[in-house]
């Protein structure tokens, strides 16, 4: 099977730095996704990673170790506008290459 | 830009009914995915297609079809719909496979009463 696991919520303060944590189990990794929703809208693209090591996009990094099933969302200097869900996906080769979503991290931005 | 669009925003049937959810990508891409997202289960997968006339079963198959015709339009059909299938759909598209994300249509919102 695929497991996904992130954390439920988080809260952290107007212009602080997150990191919400992905780990993952999968027989075929073959690239991990991360996505913003906001409530009510469709999930947009945020990044992606597959091989090690961090990948920067201004305000938001993300990160993958392989070996240890693991990535990260790093988000800096939060605005209002970044309260939403981020979801975390990862990609099977093993499983006719599906995308499979985690439960997402809703993540509030206090003033 | 890359548009995937759903026939409907919001959705009420009847239990029993036939209901078809319709999805559009302009982009030609091959694959196209859909997704029902549930508060506290996440975006689980349904149905997936890699190519025309092409559907592979997703996570969560049951009570659910798809029809695949035409490269641009991947249709979910709930053959007799539920009230346990009142839910946010989601359809997706993608040009590839390996490293290519998906690009999301707005959702359909359907309520089976």
């Amino acid at each position: 099977g695929q497991n996904i696991d992130q954390p439920t919520e988080m809260t952290a303060t107007e212009g602080a730095i997150v990191q919400i944590n992905c780990t993952y189990q999968t027989s075929g990794f073959n690239g991990l996704f991360w996505y913003q929703q906001h409530a009510g809208e469709a999930p947009t693209f945020l990044s992606y990673n597959v091989l090690d090591g961090l990948e920067e996009k201004g305000r938001f990094s993300s990160f993958l170790s392989r070996s240890k099933g693991y990535s990260y969302l790093l988000l800096k200097e939060l605005q209002m506008k970044d309260s939403a869900s981020y979801l975390c996906a990862v990609r099977d080769i093993n499983r006719d290459d599906k995308i499979i979503f985690g439960k997402g991290t809703r993540l509030h931005i206090l003033p | 830009d890359v548009k995937v669009t759903q026939s409907s925003r919001y959705l009420v049937k009847r239990t029993g009914e036939k209901v078809f959810l319709e999805c559009v990508q302009d982009m030609d891409h091959e694959n196209m995915f859909w997704y029902r997202q549930d508060p506290g289960l996440g975006l689980r997968l349904i149905y997936f297609s890699y190519d025309v006339k092409m559907k592979e079963k997703g996570d969560i198959p049951e009570g659910y079809s798809v029809s695949r015709e035409k490269k641009e339009r991947f249709s979910l059909i709930l053959e007799s719909a539920s009230t346990n299938q009142t839910s946010m759909y989601l359809c997706a598209s993608s040009l590839g496979r390996a490293g290519t994300e998906a690009f999301f249509g707005q959702g359909t919102r359907l309520t089976v009463v």
